[in-house]
């Protein structure tokens, strides 16, 4: 089965200072991963998708790192702010039709 | 604006009650997809289904069934609910590009509880 994990449940940041999340993956087939932010109480909230054919993706504070070579994906939030306080979790697509989750981080931005 | 609506968001339910979680989309899309979320665990995915009248089974399809009539619904039904299917569900419709799906959004989840 699929096998996607975070290396750390936890994280702090000081605002305004950079964070980033790690993952890691399993299968080799997979080709395309999201990032999600779920705040309490809500549904996961899509935050940047990269495909395998690339290697780094920028949106508005976050960028998406992918290195194939050692199954591995990581989230970069910029100049961390309270509210970006929540927990993330990484989505791979299996080369088909499913995708498989991580269990999370939980980011805390202490003000 | 793009929806994913889910009722009830919240039961309590007795075991062996059936009962049907309603999911709707106005996205127009055609895949979307049943997952529970439990502590520790991360999201479960336990049907999809590609389109009208098409449906497969997840990781965790035991205990459940799902119907797909139309294209904008996609309940979750469980004729028999146990314990272990305390939960929260999340429905999500994906978005298609190049033929493949890709970004999923989620509806706001539903908290079961089977007692």
């Amino acid at each position: 089965g699929e096998s996607v994990g975070l290396h750390l449940p936890t994280l702090s940041v000081q605002e305004g200072d950079n964070s980033i999340i790690n993952c890691a993956y399993s299968n080799s087939a997979s080709d395309y991963f999201i990032w999600y932010k779920q705040e309490s109480g809500k549904g996961p909230q899509f935050i940047i998708d990269i495909r395998s054919n690339m290697d780094k993706r920028q949106g508005q504070r976050v960028t998406v790192l992918l290195n194939k070579t050692v199954k591995h994906l990581s989230l970069q939030i910029a100049a961390t702010q309270p509210g970006d306080s929540a927990v993330y979790f990484c989505a791979e697509r299996d080369g088909g039709n499913q995708f498989y989750f991580g269990t999370g981080t939980s980011l805390t931005v202490i003000p | 604006e793009a929806q994913v609506t889910q009722n009830p968001r919240y039961l309590i339910t007795v075991t062996g009650k059936k009962l049907t979680v309603t999911c709707s989309q106005n996205m127009n899309h055609e895949y979307m997809s049943w997952y529970r979320q439990d502590p520790g665990l991360g999201l479960r995915q336990i049907y999809y289904s590609m389109n009208v009248e098409v449906t497969d089974k997840g990781d965790v399809p035991e205990g459940y069934k799902v119907s797909r009539k139309e294209k904008r619904n996609f309940p979750l039904i469980l004729e028999s609910p146990s314990p272990n299917q305390t939960s929260l569900y999340f429905c999500a419709t994906h978005g298609r590009s190049g033929g493949v799906i890709d970004t999923q959004y989620f509806g706001p989840g539903t908290r079961l509880t089977v007692l």
